[in-house]
């Protein structure tokens, strides 16, 4: 079973709308939560990192949101543009030896037409 | 500022060939990852490196082989390729293992073994 579950699994939206995406977490314990987003054909890329203390965290249109008690975030996206296309990825850092592990959720892939 | 970069991006082998996946830096960063990702499932960790001459396990290292002669280099081989070796391979690369420390990722290869 995955740690990290994303939810839905893909989306379609006409740009201007809003969006929410998912992402359910088992990992205990754990360091931080981040999202990224990855644009077909690169790597990820950093959107926010967000600590268990913090319970929301914005970037431009982008806001996550963190309930450690439920073991739950979403990424609010605002006002979506075709460029926000892509796949995003729930990602939650754990301390594993000597280094801290990142638990990579599948995505959620994003298709905003105009 | 070329940031980090893989080659080659693209690569088709055949079942049994040894290839060699090339990954280079240029922040001077001390760690430095080898993941896959596979359709439906999120990052899997191969290796990491926390500097030259220093490498270790990740989660599906079976079939890899790393070395780190250099800070900036962190080659990924597959000394037998096979089938189930078909996925799209990122490099990444950190200042530190601390959880608040980013992970800046390369563009990818995509390997088809055949």
């Amino acid at each position: 079973k995955n740690q990290v579950e994303q939810s839905p699994q893909s989306l379609i939206i006409l740009e201007g709308k809003n969006c929410t995406l998912q992402c359910n977490y088992t990992v205990s314990p754990f360091s931080n939560l981040r999202w990224y987003k990855q644009d077909t054909g690169r790597g990820p890329v950093s959107l926010t990192i967000m600590t268990f203390s913090e319970n929301t965290k914005s970037n431009g249109r982008y806001t996550a949101t963190l309930d450690a008690d439920t073991k739950q975030s979403s990424l609010h996206i605002t006002a979506s543009q075709l460029s926000d296309s892509a796949s995003y990825i729930c990602v939650v850092s754990a301390p594993r030896g000597g280094y801290n592990k990142l638990i990579f959720g599948a995505g959620t892939r994003l298709a905003v037409h105009p | 500022d070329a940031g980090i970069t893989q080659s080659p991006r693209y690569k088709i082998t055949e079942t049994g060939r040894q290839v060699t996946l090339m990954c280079h830096q240029t922040w001077s960063h001390s760690y430095m990852f080898w993941y896959r990702q596979d359709l439906g499932h999120g990052l899997r960790l191969i290796y990491y490196s926390a500097a030259a001459d220093i490498t270790d396990k990740g989660e599906v290292p079976d079939g890899y082989v790393v070395s780190r002669s250099k800070t900036e280099n962190f080659p990924l081989t597959l000394e037998s390729a096979t089938r189930s070796q078909t996925s799209v391979y990122f490099c990444a690369s950190s200042e530190s293992s601390s959880s608040s420390y980013e992970q800046y990722f390369g563009p990818g290869t995509r390997l088809t073994v055949t």
